[in-house]
């Protein structure tokens, strides 16, 4: 079937990197985007970024920008997140998800015929923490 | 940024009862509007994209509708499992998302 399955929970010190994977299994990879979203203790959904698994372009939040990247391995279809420069409030739970969204070709977006354009596959989430 | 704003922030119903859950964007969307259920210790799911379309396996009790800055979602008569926090998302047209502040439904 159709799933995402990430990466297990991590433990960091402030100032560390977080890598998190999103292995992809039961269609295209390279037919869909991933988007990535976060989820803090008790608090509401912020998407971090999205990656074209097509050609690995990438639209990164304003907030996150030179602390993220976003990253995919067609040959095993994974996607990857990397966060540096850990803070305490870069703890949350981590998602993947499946992205409607192909692509991007001069500012016009691409998305995947008759599939939804939109989240429609999640991973079940990486909890990631930052203590020092 | 566009910004969407969710309300009420909780809804207080019983079973049986039709659920209106309310999304407004500071500023007019394209056709990308979704509508997310989360469930405690659960991943986000699916219900609504394009603002009226049922994704698959979604029950028809659950219906989206809306346009430019005014968007709802509908839950005709709630069930037990319906109860749940509930997010809408946009996508600029320069491809960035945002998500609203979500709306908890909860059983009165």
């Amino acid at each position: 079937q159709v799933q995402l399955v990430q990466s297990g929970a991590e433990v960091k010190k402030p100032g560390a990197s977080v890598k998190v994977s999103c292995k992809a299994s039961g269609y295209t990879f390279t037919s869909y985007g991933i988007s990535w979203v976060r989820q803090a203790p008790g608090q509401g959904l912020e998407w971090m970024g999205w990656i074209s698994a097509y050609n690995g372009n990438t639209n990164y939040a304003q907030k996150l920008q030179g602390r993220v990247t976003m990253t995919t391995d067609t040959s095993t279809s994974t996607a990857y997140m990397e966060l540096r420069s850990l803070r305490s409030d870069d703890t949350a739970v981590y998602y993947c998800a499946r992205d409607g969204r192909i692509t991007m070709v001069q500012g016009v977006i691409i998305t995947t015929a008759n599939a939804p354009d939109a989240f429609d596959i999640w991973g079940q989430g990486t909890m990631v923490t930052v203590s020092s | 940024e566009i910004v969407l704003t969710q309300s009420p922030a909780t809804l207080s119903l019983s079973p049986g009862e039709r659920a209106t859950l309310s999304c407004r964007a500071s500023q007019s969307v394209s056709s990308y509007l979704a509508w997310y259920q989360q469930k405690p210790g659960q991943a986000p799911r699916l219900l609504i994209y394009d603002a009226s379309n049922r994704a698959t396996g979604i029950p028809a009790r659950f219906s989206g509708s809306g346009s430019g800055t005014d968007f709802t979602l509908t839950i005709s008569s709630l069930e037990p499992e319906d109860f749940a926090v509930y997010y809408c998302q946009q996508r600029s047209n320069w491809g960035m998302y945002t998500f609203g502040q979500g709306t908890k439904l909860e059983i009165k």
